[in-house]
């Protein structure tokens, strides 16, 4: 199957920085990518939608000028995490979605952010 | 509107049971995907099954098997003779459209917790 990779597994930052997460398809070009968001012992909520070359859509509800979604290449795409509070502390993981084979959605090992 | 429902938020079983987890969907679509994944403790989404709504056929893999009823829009999944290594959260997944009309977004159900105890 197709590889996505996720950066980093595990951060730790102070409140108030910004934390950049990095998800990237390794072997096949992916149009779009998706950033889910997990709370402890809940599920996985779409947070956006990222098609390259254009604007992410957000899902409702979720701050497009907190989380920055940037898919500037057709392997990488980037969540930021602006001015992060310790409520921000969560899972966050990426999937991505192949060309020409919608079908399947290969999703990154994932990103436990801690703001302390 | 889609919706993924898992009622059983956690099951507890001893080694060597079959368990059975639920599966109740909602959709307008008619094309669509459902999805099983298993995320074990170190956080990371491991696929097990893709069905698409045209095939009800039920499925076997090794101890792993999936039943599809449309009529009752639920798609469970059945591990046989559970084993301590199956503990995890387990994810029952929706993507609407089929083909080039469905773009991999995924609504996932709540998950149930899985417990298999030595």
């Amino acid at each position: 199957g197709a590889v996505v990779s996720q950066h980093p597994s595990r951060v730790i930052c102070k409140s108030g920085t910004s934390v950049k997460i990095e998800c990237r398809s390794l072997d096949f070009q992916a149009t779009t990518m998706f950033w889910y968001r997990q709370f402890p012992k809940q599920s996985l909520m779409l947070m956006a939608t990222s098609n390259e070359g254009s604007k992410a859509t957000y899902e409702q509800g979720v701050e497009k000028d907190k989380f920055l979604i940037n898919h500037a290449s057709l392997t990488l795409s980037t969540l930021t995490v602006t001015s992060a509070h310790p409520e921000d502390s969560s899972f966050y993981i990426c999937s991505a979605s192949l060309q020409s084979h919608y079908t399947e959605a290969f999703f990154g090992q994932g990103t436990r952010l801690t703001v302390v | 509107a889609q919706k993924v429902t898992q009622a059983q938020t956690e099951i507890s079983v001893v080694e060597k049971e079959d368990v059975t987890l639920d599966c109740v969907y909602e959709t307008r679509d008619t094309t669509y995907y459902l999805f099983w994944y298993k995320q074990p403790p170190s956080g990371e989404l491991v696929f097990l099954i893709r069905r698409n709504s045209f095939d009800e056929q039920n499925e076997i893999s090794g101890r792993y098997s999936w039943n599809f009823q449309k009529s009752t829009s639920s798609f469970n999944f059945t591990i046989t003779a559970s084993q301590v290594v199956d503990s995890a959260v387990y994810f029952c997944a929706l993507s609407e459209g089929y083909g080039s009309g469905n773009t991999g977004k995924l609504i996932f159900g709540q998950g149930t917790t899985l417990q298999v105890k030595p």
